[in-house]
């Protein structure tokens, strides 16, 4: 079965400090990974794909197979990263996008 | 806005009672996703239509029930309701049937129902 931990409720950072949402899976096959975020008064958005390798907002992801992870990461946190974050998975032969129960980032100045 | 808006915004009833949740998608996209989501929990998916046809289904409750009609927007029912099914409930929808394609959902910002 298709699984997506978050292990976070709220994750509190500093401005300016580094910033890891952590993101494992559970599934048998080839994962496709996201991660989606909804700012205050917002909708729930894509942030990035892990198929696109690219980086958004400073924030970049890698996925580990072998760690069966996609943690979420960027470099110097910035108060306008405050949000909810909600860890996705696909498969290429499924029609479903499973989302796990999200991490709260606040950024404090 | 030609983005997915859904409605009612907010909905209050009783237990037992039956309400219907509307969606309507982005212009041109054939797909519409169902999901719920309770206090402290994230998205539950429910079930996916894709140009009028079930494609996907979750953890759906028996007591609900969903379709989408030839102009593509989608209604969630919710029958026999219990102080449990108090949540958000989202729909986002996509171009594709498979959500891998993009990854990309585009989400309406949701109706809040609370049973009493």
């Amino acid at each position: 079965a298709q699984r997506v931990t978050q292990p976070e409720k709220l994750l509190s950072v500093f401005k300016g400090a580094p910033v890891e949402l952590k993101c494992n899976y559970s599934y048998s096959g080839s994962p496709e990974l996201f991660w989606y975020v909804q700012y205050s008064r917002q909708r729930l958005q894509l942030l990035l794909r892990h198929i696109s390798r690219e980086s958004i907002k400073g924030f970049t992801a890698d996925l580990n197979k072998g760690e069966t992870s996609f943690h979420l990461k960027k470099p110097f946190a910035q108060e306008e990263d405050s949000a909810m974050y909600y860890c996705a998975l696909s498969s290429y032969s499924s029609y479903k996008l499973i989302f796990g129960s999200g991490t709260r980032l606040l950024v404090r100045p | 806005d030609s983005g997915v808006t859904q409605t009612p915004k907010h909905l209050i009833t009783a237990t037992g009672q039956r309400v219907t949740l509307r969606c309507s998608p982005r212009s041109g996209d054939l797909s519409v996703y169902w999901y719920q989501q309770s206090l402290d929990q994230g998205l539950q998916f429910l079930i996916q239509y894709y140009n009028g046809e079930e494609r996907a289904k979750g953890n759906i409750l028996e007591r609900f029930s969903a379709q989408q009609f030839p102009d593509l927007h989608s209604e969630l029912n919710l029958s026999s309701l219990e102080l449990g099914d108090s949540a958000l409930y989202f729909c986002a929808s996509s171009v594709g049937d498979k959500a891998q394609n993009t990854g990309e959902l585009f989400f309406g910002e949701g109706s809040r129902l609370t049973v009493l």
